[in-house]
């Protein structure tokens, strides 16, 4: 089946550090969607992406959906110890078909 | 709004044993999931809903059922539960719009002895 290969697996940054992270896929997505997971807690949804090219920001967050429609990115600026936790990239092909394919995920903490 | 509920927190089961797992939606969403997730494995499909009285299989249907009770409830069940089944669940809805976001539950914790 389809596969996203999302890196890095995992990063220990120290806080105030900028954060990035991707997802690639060797094919093409219409919705480009991230997610992050606290310990012990369901993924909550951070940022939504449609269109080829788009920058979108949430806060200290800002995605970007990759021209060739085939990756994504995820900066997060000033991390802060709350920053701590799995992200996930998911893609959605579009159409019909709802389903989304989800990144392995990548662990990031922070260090105080 | 509670958005997405799912019943039972936690779960220990013996092998054989059967147990149904619940979610609901209160965002009047058309498409509902469950997934599984395992170390190193990500989320993976077991069954999803597109609409009130469809199902389909996912990536991992073996060993599951699913039942979609109405537009708000859509419950996994374990007939006869394997150690291969530890994991954590997440049932998860979405607007069968153009959109795709999916939307969490808090998960179940099951572990098979």
């Amino acid at each position: 089946g389809q596969q996203l290969n999302q890196s890095p697996q995992s990063m220990f940054i120290q806080e105030g550090e900028d954060v990035s992270m991707n997802c690639t896929s060797s094919s093409i997505f219409n919705t480009w969607l991230w997610y992050k997971q606290d310990p012990g807690e369901g993924p909550v949804l951070l940022i939504a992406l449609y269109k080829a090219g788009e920058l979108t920001s949430n806060g200290r967050l800002t995605a970007q959906f990759g021209i060739t429609r085939k990756d994504s990115f995820l900066n997060i600026s000033a991390s802060i110890p709350s920053d701590v936790g799995i992200y996930f990239c998911a893609g959605r092909r579009g159409g019909s078909n709802y389903k989304l394919t989800f990144g392995k995920g990548t662990l990031l903490t922070v260090n105080p | 709004n509670a958005g997405v509920t799912q019943t039972p927190k936690f779960q220990v089961l013996k092998t054989g044993q059967s147990m149904t797992l619940q979610c609901a939606q209160d965002m009047n969403h058309n498409s509902m999931y469950w997934y599984r997730q395992d170390p190193g494995m990500g989320l993976r499909l077991i069954y999803y809903s597109a609409s009130e009285g469809t199902t389909d299989k996912g990536e991992v249907p073996n060993g599951y059922n699913v039942s979609r009770l109405n537009k708000r409830e859509f419950s996994l069940r374990l007939e006869s539960a394997a150690p291969s089944q530890t994991s954590v669940y997440f049932c998860a809805s979405s607007d069968s719009g153009t959109t795709g976001e999916q939307y969490f539950g808090p998960g179940t914790r099951l572990t098979v002895t």
